[in-house]
Formats: C-alpha cells, sequence, structure tokens
C-alpha cells in the first residue's frame, strides 16, 4: 500500500525554526518527485516546493523561498521540508504528496503553529 | 502566476442532483488540470488529473472536461459521500496553483 506520513509539526514561536518530515512506503521513492502543501485553518490549499526524484531540482513558492528548504533521503525514502524564520503567517496543516504534475496521494498532514 | 478561480464558492444540491463546478485559469494551462475532493479533517483525494482523467478507483458519476483556461467538473448524480470541498489546481507550470474551492452542502 502507497503510504505518506508526515511528522516533525509543533507549537514554534515566530522566528523559530522547524523540520517536517515524510515517511514513504509502498513504491520506489527515488522515482517521484515529491511535494508540499498546506492549509492554513479554515483556507484552502497552497503550494509550499517541490523537488525531484534525485533531489536534483527543487521548486519553492516565492514567500517560502529563502526561509523554507526542501530535501530528500532516498536512502532513508524520507522527504524533508526544513522551515525557518517562521510567521503566524506559516501556521497551517502540512501535507506532503506524490508528484506528477498532480498530486496523487497524500499524507494526513502535520500540524505547525506559530505563536508566542 | 496563473490564478485559479473556482465557481460557485458553494453550492447547495440535494441526493441526486447534477452538480457543476467551473474553474477559470487566468492563462492558458493546456490540460494541466486536476480537481482534488477533500472531506472535512482529511486530506485532500485527487479525482481528475489532465482536465479529464479519472485516477483510478474514483466513481464514474465523476467527469472532468475542458482545456485552455476554462474546465469543468461534473457529478452526475450527487451522492451522500460527495459532500466535501473541491479544488482545481492547474501544473502547467511553477507555482502550481490552486482555486479557492467549491463547498458543496447538503440541501
Amino acid at each position: 500500500e502507497v503510504q505518506l506520513v508526515e511528522s516533525g509539526g509543533g507549537l514554534v514561536q515566530p522566528g523559530g525554526s522547524l523540520r517536517l518530515s515524510c515517511a514513504a512506503s509502498g513504491f520506489t521513492f527515488s522515482n517521484y518527485a515529491m511535494s508540499w502543501v498546506r492549509q492554513t485553518p479554515g483556507m484552502g490549499l497552497e503550494w509550499v516546493s517541490t523537488i525531484s526524484g534525485s533531489g536534483g531540482s527543487t521548486y519553492y513558492a516565492d514567500s517560502m523561498k529563502g526561509r523554507f528548504t526542501i530535501s530528500r533521503d532516498n536512502s532513508k525514502n524520507t522527504l524533508y521540508l526544513q522551515m525557518n524564520s517562521l510567521r503566524a503567517e506559516d501556521t497551517a496543516v502540512y501535507y506532503c504528496a506524490k508528484y506528477q504534475r498532480f498530486m496523487d496521494v497524500w499524507g494526513k498532514g502535520t500540524t505547525v503553529t506559530v505563536s508566542s | 502566476d496563473i490564478q485559479m478561480t473556482q465557481s460557485p464558492s458553494s453550492v447547495s444540491a440535494s441526493v441526486g442532483d447534477r452538480v457543476t463546478i467551473t474553474c477559470r485559469a487566468s492563462q492558458g494551462v493546456s490540460n494541466y488540470l486536476a480537481w482534488y475532493q477533500q472531506k472535512p479533517g482529511k486530506a485532500p483525494k485527487l479525482l481528475v488529473y489532465a482536465a479529464s482523467s479519472l485516477q483510478s478507483g474514483v466513481p464514474s458519476r465523476f467527469s472532468g472536461s475542458g482545456s485552455g483556461t476554462d474546465f469543468t467538473l461534473t457529478i452526475s448524480s450527487l451522492q451522500p459521500e460527495d459532500f466535501a470541498t473541491y479544488y482545481c489546481q492547474q501544473a502547467n507550470s511553477f507555482p502550481l496553483t490552486f482555486g479557492g474551492g467549491t463547498k458543496v452542502e447538503i440541501k
């Protein structure tokens, strides 16, 4: 069964950092690009970042560029999102998703709350 | 950035009704358009990709159409499990962008 499980969310103060992880199983992880998508409370979906299967290409939403870093460890079948300089507006549920232009498999999400 | 505009933002319908949701892109996205369904507290689920291709396991009452800038998701006969929020997403270019969502509610 194809599965994605996010972890690493929590409460962090403004200006702080957090690293999210996404453990993948049930498919050949290195063959697929992966994405992070977030959803703020009661709002819609916002794409955050995408990384190619090899990790050699990365893409970011403008509002996250320079603050967030996507990476992957194909030997561990794990995707990461390092988030620095966090702001209140980064409070959201963060989902990882398998990406083939479209996001065909999603994790259940991990909640990040940025508050003092 | 390509802006995606969905309409309506919400629709009230009854079981058995035909429901149509539209999505308009601010510039052409060819057929690189997906539709997702999201239920409260759950992750989105891919329904349709490449504008009109049904994802495996999705009931045939769902269908997608369109190309370029105008797209449609149709539910031919609404079922109780279809009450949810639906999002379109363009995959033509980065940054990927989603529509604002359409909430399908019980009438």
